[in-house]
């Protein structure tokens, strides 16, 4: 079936450096997606959107790009902090598709004092 | 922001017993839950679709009658894993919606289900 990949498992930086986590994606059909990043023993928290009309949204230190045209999607993270260390996933879905989302396989961001 | 609780945090039991997972929107009502498994250093897996007052919509290759879901209101949705086997300790997530298109997800902070 369809699914959401990621392309890196493991992502290590140094604190301050910005981060590029990116994802791609194989439905053509999605419209929306999701970026979450995911503390050890917590559940997914919310990061940021882009719908399938934009190609770059910006949020506070963290961006989100879509190239529809490759499928792929990424998350910059400006100014990496240790606090950011955590796993990130992405997660596409359609808009009659309400709530259901696909994940990605997701990325291991550890940041180095 | 919206809040879910998810309760329990954390559940440990025999082999062979049932145990019952709550979500629950705190903040506002929730037409639609779902609940999602995920495995260590794995993705979350779609398990079921959660739709008050009916019934669940379960993904391909997921037990209806092992994993039974009860959305009986608009704040609640249980998810009980029946019947436990060590296979289905996981770390299990619930979220909730309003039902609006395309609307930011709220999730619970997740249940880890040990069997022994």
């Amino acid at each position: 079936g369809e699914s959401v990949g990621l392309h890196l498992p493991t992502l290590s930086v140094q604190e301050g450096d910005n981060s590029i986590i990116n994802c791609a994606y194989s439905n053509s059909a999605s419209d929306y997606f999701i970026w979450y990043k995911q503390e050890s023993g917590k559940g997914p928290q919310f990061i940021i959107d882009i719908r399938s009309n934009m190609d770059k949204r910006q949020g506070q230190r963290v961006t989100v790009l879509l190239n529809k045209t490759v499928k792929h999607l990424s998350l910059q993270i400006a100014a990496t902090q240790p606090g950011d260390s955590a796993v990130y996933f992405c997660a596409e879905t359609y808009s009659s598709n309400t709530g259901k989302l696909i994940f990605g396989q997701g990325t291991t961001l550890q940041v180095k004092p | 922001g919206a809040v879910v609780s998810q309760h329990p945090s954390w559940v440990i039991c025999k082999s062979g017993t049932s145990v019952k997972i709550e979500c629950r929107s705190l903040d506002f009502q929730a037409t639609t839950m779902f609940w999602y498994r995920q495995f260590p250093k794995q993705s979350l897996m779609l398990m079921a679709t959660s739709n008050e007052g009916s019934k669940a919509t379960y993904e391909q290759g997921v037990e209806k009658d092992k994993f039974l879901i009860n959305h009986a209101s608009l704040t609640l949705s249980t998810l009980t894993v029946t019947s436990a086997h060590p296979e289905d300790s996981s770390f299990y997530i619930c979220s909730a919606s309003t039902g609006l298109t395309n609307e930011k997800l709220f999730f619970g902070s997740g249940t880890q289900l040990s069997v022994l």
